[in-house]
Parts: C-alpha cells; structure tokens; sequence
C-alpha cells in the first residue's frame, strides 16, 4: 500500500523558513517523479515543486527562488525546504507521487499545514 | 501558468447525469492528452478518478468518464449518487514543464 507522510509544517514568521518532509512507502520510491502540491483553507489547489527521477527540477513562478525541492531515495523522503515564506504561502502542503512522466499524480499524502503569520 | 476554468458549481438529482467543463489553453489542455481529474471531499486528500483524459484507475466507479475536445476537458458523472457530492479539479500537464490544476468544481447532490 502506498504511504505518502509529511511532517515539519506550522507556524512561522513572515520571512522565515520551514522545511517540509514526506516519507513514503509501499512503492520503489527512485523510479517516480514526486512533486509538492498546496491548497490555502477553503481554495483550489495549486502544483508548486516537481522533482524527476532523472533529478530535473521544476518550480511554480510563484514560488521559483524561495523554495526548494530535493529527495533521498536511500531513505525514501521528499524534501521541501521554504525559504522568504510570505503570508500567501500559508496552505495546506500535500507531498504527491507521479502516476508517471507528465501524467498527474496517483497518490496523496494527507498534508502539512503551513501557517506564515505575525 | 494560468489556473485551468471549471464552472463554481453543477447540481444534479439521484440518478441524473452531470458534465463539469475545464478550460485551457493550447498550452496545457489541447496541447497534451496529460488531463486528470480528482475528486476531494471535505478535509482529505484529493483522489485520483480520471488521468490520460479517460482512463479509470482500478477501484474507481465506471459511473466517471472524461474527454477532450480541443483546449476543454470534461469529467461526466453518470446515475448520480448521494456519495459523489465533494469537489473535484482538474489538472494538466503544460509547458514548462509544469502541471497546472483548475479552479475546482462544487458537485451537489438535490
């Protein structure tokens, strides 16, 4: 059974940084693409970080400087480290498996909260 | 990447088909046959129902079936049932690379 669980969310300053976890499992983690997807309270979602099983990179504009995706298959974990965090980056951060190459997403983890206030 | 557009809202009584509509762009849409769709219920993770524009992953309802035509995606729900009311966004995978979901799509049951 595939397992998707992220860990490191809460509250931070304005300007400040936070780095999410996800552990997986039930699946050869090296042979997928994962990516990060968020959803503010109450709104859609939104395709934030995608990391390939080539190690290609790819980032949202919204997005595109502060954060950063990384991950390693000896332990199975997806990393998203977030930097210069802005109150319209609070949501919900949903660690996400690729069904394959270009292809959307198969399976969820259950998300982290991310809370960017003062 | 512009969010793809989904009607707020489409209502249907028990039994009913509903059809939700995700527009795009040649960029996304009617640039690749990448369109999924999910459903998300209050409080949980969104679910998988619809990926390659019309194919079912095992376990979901054949009562979901989507398509495509030029830069528009359709997700249909056919014998409409109390249990399908939740949310449900589309997605595409567009240049960039980059994926790109839509504004989302409240499903209620009368």
């Amino acid at each position: 059974e595939v397992q998707l669980l992220e860990s490191g969310g809460g509250l931070v300053q304005p300007g400040g940084s936070l780095r999410l976890s996800c552990a997986a499992s039930g699946f050869t983690f090296s042979s997928y693409s994962m990516m990060w997807v968020r959803q503010a309270p109450g709104k859609g979602l939104e395709w934030v970080s995608s990391f390939s099983v080539s190690g290609n990179k790819y980032y949202a504009d919204s997005v595109k400087g502060r954060f950063s995706i990384s991950r390693d298959n000896s332990e199975n974990t997806l990393f998203l480290q977030m930097d210069s965090l802005r109150a319209d980056d609070s949501a919900f951060y949903y660690c996400a498996k690729g069904l394959a190459p270009r292809r959307g997403i198969d399976y969820w983890g259950q998300g982290a909260l991310v809370t960017v206030s003062s | 990447q512009s969010a793809l557009t989904q009607p707020a809202s489409v209502s249907g009584s028990p039994g009913q088909s509903i059809t939700i509509s995700c527009t795009g762009t040649s960029s996304d849409v009617g640039a690749y046959n990448y369109v999924s769709w999910y459903q998300q219920f209050p409080g949980k993770a969104p679910k998988l129902i619809i990926y390659d524009v019309s194919n079912r992953p095992s376990g979901v309802s054949d009562r979901f079936s989507g398509s495509k035509s030029g830069n528009t995606a359709s997700l249909t729900i056919s014998g409409l049932q109390a249990e399908d009311e939740s949310d449900y966004y589309c997605s595409s995978y567009g240049r960039g690379p980059s994926y790109v979901f839509g504004t989302g799509t409240k499903v209620t049951v009368l």
